[in-house]
């Protein structure tokens, strides 16, 4: 059973980087399309964008400027940098896996999530 | 971007009732639409993709069908569990869009 999970620093500062590691466990990261997907509290589900294992990237227009999603294969993991963050950007962020289909994905296996806040 | 709509935005039922939720794509989307249940402090849950194909594991109780861009997901006899917000995403266009979500109430 596939799992993932989601880490990264809970606090992030104004105009400062916010960085997410999802790690993938009970099958390979060497297919699928790894997704991040964000809440605000209260709020809907915007998706950020995802990577494929080979490093192809496909990242929402609103967010393309700001982002930089990674992958390592060798450790089964995949990365979200956002830069420039804002009190907006305060969501629980979600890594979840893309199910490869004729159209794009829908998302079979979801992190827990992990709230990230912004604050000085 | 295409924009999907949800109805109602909350929902209150009881344990045993059908309930219907609806969800419109702003254009066509063919039937590249999922339906997620998502319950306080969790993730949300796949529970139908390509508009009508049960996910693995799920209920029968949940189905989903479609009529051009409108799109439905009906739980035939409410249970306990099911109390939740859904909602639907699309995966047709780039970027990929979600409803504002349906909130199902204990009535």
């Amino acid at each position: 059973q596939v799992q993932l999970q989601e880490s990264g620093p809970g606090l992030v500062k104004p105009s400062e980087t916010l960085s997410l590691t999802c790690t993938v466990s009970g099958g390979s990261i060497s297919s699928h399309y790894w997704t991040w997907i964000r809440q605000p509290p209260g709020k809907g589900l915007e998706w950020i964008g995802w990577i494929f294992s080979t490093g192809t990237t496909n990242y929402n227009p609103s967010l393309k400027s700001r982002v930089t999603m990674s992958v390592d294969t060798s450790k089964n993991q995949f990365s979200l940098k956002l830069g420039s963050v804002t009190a907006a950007d305060t969501a629980v962020y979600y890594c979840a896996r893309g199910v490869p289909s004729y159209g794009g994905n829908s998302f079979d296996r979801w992190g827990q999530g992990t709230l990230l806040t912004v604050s000085s | 971007d295409v924009q999907m709509t949800q109805s109602p935005s909350t929902l209150s039922a009881s344990v045993g009732d059908r309930v219907t939720i609806a969800c419109r794509a702003s254009q066509s989307i063919n039937t590249w639409l999922a339906w997620y249940q998502q319950k306080p402090g969790k993730a949300p849950k796949l529970l139908i993709y390509q508009a009508s194909s049960l996910e693995s594991g799920v209920p029968s109780r949940f189905s989903g069908s479609e009529s051009g861009t409108e799109f439905t997901l009906t739980i035939s006899s409410l249970q306990p569990d099911d109390f939740a917000t859904y909602y639907c995403q699309q995966y047709n266009n780039y970027p990929f869009t979600f409803g504002p979500g349906t909130k199902v109430e204990i009535k």
